[in-house]
């Protein structure tokens, strides 16, 4: 069963960092990308970012939103996603889900997704 | 950045009823398509990709269709489980984007 588990959420003040993890089981974690998307409260879906996997050359791509902000890692051997955020923004306050991406052609879609990390960004 | 719109933002329905939710693209995005379901509290559950495959273990009541720039995730009939926030997401290029979800509520 593929499972996905988020941690490392929690209240930071504006302007600095956190990292979130991201540990995966149930599948061969190296052999796929591995995407962020954050939802602020009541508000719908936002993509973040991604890591390719290593076959594809293990590269990130960002929303423009985040990038330049947050870093997207990955860790094969333990099967872990990382999402380092910094320079955080009150804007920045979301639950962040991790998830699975499907490589589909022409892009990827979300197949499997976690539990969801709430990050409070506020002083 | 590609836009994604999607109507009704609100759809109020009957167990039972046939439901019909459109999301169109601000440039053609080929079948390059999924659609998500959110219920409260819980993370996003993939129902349909490349616009009209169903993902596995998902009823057969859920149908996707369209390509270029207009599609729409039906439910052929409504059961009490899908009462939920459905969205659609691009996947054609980057930055990949969400509509802004269509919540079916109990009419």
């Amino acid at each position: 069963e593929v499972q996905l588990v988020e941690s490392g959420g929690g209240l930071v003040q504006p302007g600095r960092s956190l990292r979130l993890a991201c540990t995966a089981s149930g599948f061969t974690f190296g052999d796929y990308a591995m995407s962020w998307v954050r939802q602020a409260p009541g508000k719908g879906l936002e993509w973040v970012g991604f890591i390719r996997s290593k076959v594809y050359g293990g590269t990130t791509e960002y929303a423009a939103s985040v990038k330049g902000r947050f870093t997207i890692s990955r860790d094969d051997s333990k099967s872990i996603a990382y999402l380092q955020m910094n320079s955080l923004k009150t804007e920045d306050t979301a639950v962040y889900y991790c998830s699975r991406a499907f490589y589909d052609t022409s892009g990827y879609y979300f197949d499997y997704w976690g539990q969801g990390s709430l990050v409070t960004v506020s002083s | 950045d590609i836009q994604m719109t999607q109507s009704p933002s609100t759809l109020s329905a009957s167990v039972g009823d046939r439901v019909t939710i459109t999301c169109r693209a601000s440039q053609s995005i080929s079948s390059w398509l999924a659609w998500y379901q959110q219920k409260p509290g819980k993370a996003p559950k993939l129902l349909i990709y490349k616009a009209s495959s169903l993902e596995s273990g998902v009823p057969s009541r859920f149908s996707g269709s369209g390509s270029g720039t207009e599609f729409t995730l039906t439910i052929s009939t409504l059961q009490p489980d899908d009462f939920a926030t459905y969205y659609c997401q691009h996947y054609n290029s980057y930055p990949w984007t969400f509509g802004r979800g269509t919540k079916v509520e109990i009419k």
